[in-house]
């Protein structure tokens, strides 16, 4: 069982849904929480990242980290086409043990 | 970018040759790291290094080395390229408990 699950999708939804990404982790460790989002061709560019349950927002992306139950999510609002790309969840207990999912593929639909 | 730079952008290598690729980073950060991203796989780590001349192995290490002689570049050198490593080569950065910065990666192709 991988340490990190995440749903590959792909998801497509409308434009102006509420979109939720989710991982599961099953290595209590984890501290720090991010979500990544990958474009074709380019670099993971960091979008959320959080060290504590609860909730952080940022305009539309919302980062819920719930250790009990190990699972965390990522909420984007109001969708938009330029959403359209690869998120990635990633987690870690110390720098040298940086754990990522497998990416979920996300289209938005005009 | 944050600041990170990697070269060559792309290239195209025989069965059997040295490639080194080249991070090169401007935000003075202690962290420096080679992943590979191939389809089904997402992202493993293959070398790290946690400061000048520090490395470690990562979970897909072997065929791959590293050396860091500043701390603003980190190389990963496969010492005789395979048809299995094509991929593409992200390199990415972070210091004391902050999240990863990627450059845009090395699309490299073994034929």
């Amino acid at each position: 069982q991988k340490e990190v699950e995440q749903d590959p999708g792909p998801l497509s939804v409308p434009e102006g849904a509420i979109v939720s990404l989710n991982c599961t982790y099953s290595n209590s460790a984890f501290q720090y929480f991010m979500w990544y989002r990958q474009y074709s061709r380019k670099g993971p560019e960091l979008l959320m990242y959080t060290y504590s349950s609860g909730n952080k927002e940022d305009g539309r992306f919302t980062a819920q980290v719930d250790k009990s139950s190990k699972y965390i999510s990522l909420f984007i609002r109001d969708s938009q086409p330029s959403d359209s790309a690869t998120y990635l969840c990633a987690m870690y207990s110390s720098a040298s043990k940086i754990i990522f999912g497998s990416g979920t593929r996300l289209s938005i639909r005009p | 970018d944050a600041g990170i730079t990697q070269s060559p952008r792309h290239k195209v290598t025989e069965t059997g040759t040295p490639v080194t690729l080249r991070c090169h980073q401007t935000e003075n950060h202690r962290y420096m790291y080679w992943y590979r991203q191939d389809p089904g796989h997402g992202l493993r780590l293959i070398h790290y290094s946690y400061g000048v001349k520090d490395t470690d192995k990562g979970e897909v290490s072997d065929g791959y080395s590293v050396s860091r002689s500043k701390t603003e570049d980190f190389l990963l050198t496969l010492e005789s390229a395979t048809s299995s490593q094509t991929s593409v080569y992200f390199c990415a950065i972070s210091d004391n408990n902050s999240p990863l910065h990627f450059g845009n990666g090395t699309r490299l192709t073994v034929t």
